[in-house]
């Protein structure tokens, strides 16, 4: 699987949009890129997956760059039960997928 | 609908023991993924049980087996416990297809405290 790289921390204003960079140079052509987040003590949970297209689903959105190099997912108004850490994944749809640290994102009242 | 459920929740262990942690996959799932989460870090993939058959494995030694039951619950075992095998054990459960795309359900974890 591609590496991916995000930033540790992100901090984003109730009710605003947070907007979560994910970078993956060297993402393979049939890779996919996920996001999952993890809300203290619980297990991940899947929020959104894509290709090449942008997607959008009841949870967020995910834009995805021309060159699939990078991507952003977007919580389009956070409320605080957004707070948690957001992984940003690269994986051929084999679902052994690998994690990294992930961002830790705050949403602030 | 009941979601990924595993047990014990939180279970204490001394080094050499050993352990087995369980799980029940989300009803119509027939795929069960392991994953071990180390304090700080993200999860990382142990194996994969699909048709009671280990059908991929991380980077984890011989002392992590698992076992797949006919109704696709899962079992994971570790033997001879090390201190660094404390972690939260996560299972993960989906449905095998073609050109599947992984999404995954995660349960709650089993946290295993190696004293």
């Amino acid at each position: 699987d591609a590496k991916t790289t995000q930033p540790t921390s992100m901090d984003c204003a109730e009710g605003r949009a947070a907007n979560l960079p994910c970078n993956h140079s060297t993402i393979s052509g049939n890779e996919y890129v996920y996001w999952y987040r993890q809300i203290h003590s619980q297990g991940p949970q899947y929020i959104i997956h894509g290709l090449k297209n942008n997607e959008t689903n009841e949870m967020a959105s995910l834009i995805i760059t021309e060159d699939r190099k990078s991507s952003t997912l977007i919580l389009p108004h956070a409320t605080l039960r957004d707070t948690a850490v957001y992984y940003c994944i690269a994986n051929f749809g084999n679902e052994k997928l690998t994690f990294g640290t992930g961002t830790r994102l705050t949403i602030i009242p | 609908d009941a979601g990924v459920t595993q047990s014990p929740t939180h279970l204490i262990k001394t080094r050499g023991q050993q352990v087995t942690l369980r799980c029940s996959p989300k009803s119509g799932h027939d795929t069960v993924s392991w994953y071990q989460q180390a304090l700080g870090q993200g999860p990382q993939f142990i194996f994969q049980y699909y048709e009671e058959e280990e059908r991929q494995r991380g980077n984890f030694p011989d002392r992590f087996s698992g076992h797949q039951f006919p109704n696709y619950s899962s079992e994971l075992n570790v033997n001879a416990l090390l201190l660094g095998d404390s972690a939260l054990y996560l299972c993960a459960s989906s449905f095998y297809r073609e050109g599947n795309t992984g999404e995954l359900f995660f349960g709650e974890g089993s946290r295993l405290t190696v004293l």
